[in-house]
């Protein structure tokens, strides 16, 4: 139980196009999302929080306009890098929380996903 | 503030010996507290989380971790190391005030597992 997935894995694209990066909780309601950006050998920077139905909260130096969230149902949130550049290549982690039962409190994250722009 | 320190970016260890990757935390109020593995290339799996009750947790694989509110500390123990034990570790915390959930992660402790 308590299952996230992300599509896709990994992502090649050229400078200048856009990227959609999907989560999905499997077994489980999550009322709120987490986008993280992860650096090589680094710890996770949470990029946003997202709440079903309701804009997403970024956190402090993240572009909203290039990072699009989207959390449009108890089950599947969005990220969209718009006009990606090179220097937006990263691994980009989501998790997801529910606040029933027993998975009360806990995020569970899903596996990655490792883009590359050219 | 919140935050968690990992002291070590790195542990060694000998299969079959104990290990203890360390945390400390800083937070108002009382915290929930998490421990997470990360493999190369993947996500990170939930291991254990303290949320109240007694102070040592038994989570996946074998590990627990014992939270200590005086030394403000959440260590993470296993008797016996495996080889595939070997990976990164991050103890995160998150103040119970705290309405959208944002766990505060520490930097992460390397670990790895001689055979």
């Amino acid at each position: 139980g308590a299952v996230v997935s992300q599509h896709p894995s990994w992502v090649i694209c050229k400078s200048g196009t856009s990227v959609k990066i999907e989560c999905r909780s499997l077994d489980f309601q999550a009322t709120t999302m987490f986008w993280y950006r992860q650096f090589p050998k680094q710890s996770l920077m949470l990029m946003a929080t997202s709440n079903e139905g309701s804009k997403a909260t970024y956190e402090q130096g993240v572009e909203k306009d290039k990072f699009l969230i989207n959390h449009a149902s108890l089950t599947l949130s969005t990220l969209t890098v718009t006009s990606a550049h090179p220097e937006d290549s990263s691994f980009y982690i989501c998790s997801a929380q529910s606040t029933s039962g027993g998975r009360g409190e806990t995020q569970y994250f899903g596996p990655g996903t490792r883009l590359l722009v050219l | 503030a919140q935050s968690v320190a990992q002291p070590e970016d790195q542990v060694n260890v000998a299969e079959g010996n104990p290990l203890t990757v360390k945390c400390t935390y800083s937070v108002s109020g009382n915290p929930y507290l998490f421990w997470y593995v990360q493999y190369p290339n993947r996500g990170l799996q939930f291991l254990l989380k303290y949320i109240t009750g007694d102070n040592l947790v038994k989570g996946s694989y074998g590990f627990e971790a014992e939270f200590n509110k005086s030394q403000t500390s959440f260590h993470l123990k296993k008797p016996s190391a495996l080889v595939s034990d070997s990976a990164l570790y991050f103890c995160a915390v998150r103040g119970r005030g705290s309405t959208l959930g944002r766990l505060y992660f520490g930097r992460g402790t390397q670990l790895t597992v001689w055979p």
